[in-house]
């Protein structure tokens, strides 16, 4: 998936502890979003973009946070980890409005264990 | 919540047989798009056809095709002469027709291609 890079890959937290899962994209790409998948429960849309400076949240917020500084960059922050945050984690991005037609870029994933 | 139902957890199909996965989804909006993904047990999201709510003729992409029946609220993914490779994980999404930013995924569909 050329061109929506995240970080780390993998990662394995104590309860209570916080970091940030780093997604950058180069293609100029208005909106971002980050979704976690589950077993059995598809893909949840937790925080999304559709510009720098302006975020909104998704299905499952709680215990995220994100900002958009730069059209570039879209971290979510996990604030005080609990075992209920484990998952896979994707970031996703494509350009806005009519433009943006059916073409999202999704990474590679992030495996998040809390232990 | 809006939300896309895949009603077949797992499926069993013989190499070159054609296979059906099915997809319907709730929706209040006039204008929205239809995704298809396949997740390879490498965990990647990989594309595979688009419909949008608009669009009077049905899509195709290659060996996939959508089957879209509009009053039904249905999508249903075909795979003409399946092959070892098309096993995976199969989602069905749905999305504003203008910009990707937020998608609802279904909870899947694990396709097994038996040789």
């Amino acid at each position: 998936n050329a061109g929506v890079t995240q970080t780390p890959k993998f990662q394995v937290l104590k309860t209570g502890q916080s970091m940030t899962l780093q997604c950058a994209q180069d293609m100029n790409h208005e909106y971002m979003s980050w979704y976690r998948q589950d077993p059995g429960m598809g893909l949840r849309l937790i925080h999304y973009s559709v510009g720098a400076g302006i975020t909104d949240q998704g299905e499952v917020p709680n215990g995220y946070n994100v900002s958009r500084s730069t059209t570039e960059d879209f971290p979510l922050r996990l604030l005080s980890a609990a075992p209920s945050q484990t998952s896979v984690y994707f970031c996703a991005s494509s350009y806005g409005g009519a433009q943006g037609g059916n073409t999202i870029y999704f990474g590679e994933g992030s495996w998040l264990t809390v232990v | 919540a809006q939300k896309i139902t895949q009603t077949q957890p797992g499926m069993f199909v013989q190499e070159k047989e054609a296979v059906t996965l099915d997809c319907t989804y709730d929706t209040s909006d006039q204008s929205y798009g239809l995704f298809w993904y396949k997740q390879p047990s490498s965990g990647e999201m990989i594309f595979l056809i688009y419909q949008g709510s608009y669009d009077e003729q049905n899509a195709t992409e290659g060996r996939y095709s959508l089957n879209f029946q509009k009053a039904r609220k249905s999508a249903n993914l075909v795979i003409s002469a399946s092959q070892l490779g098309d096993s995976a994980m199969y989602f069905c999404a749905r999305g504003p027709n203008f910009g990707n930013e937020k998608l609802t995924f279904g909870t899947g569909t694990r396709l097994t291609i038996i040789p």
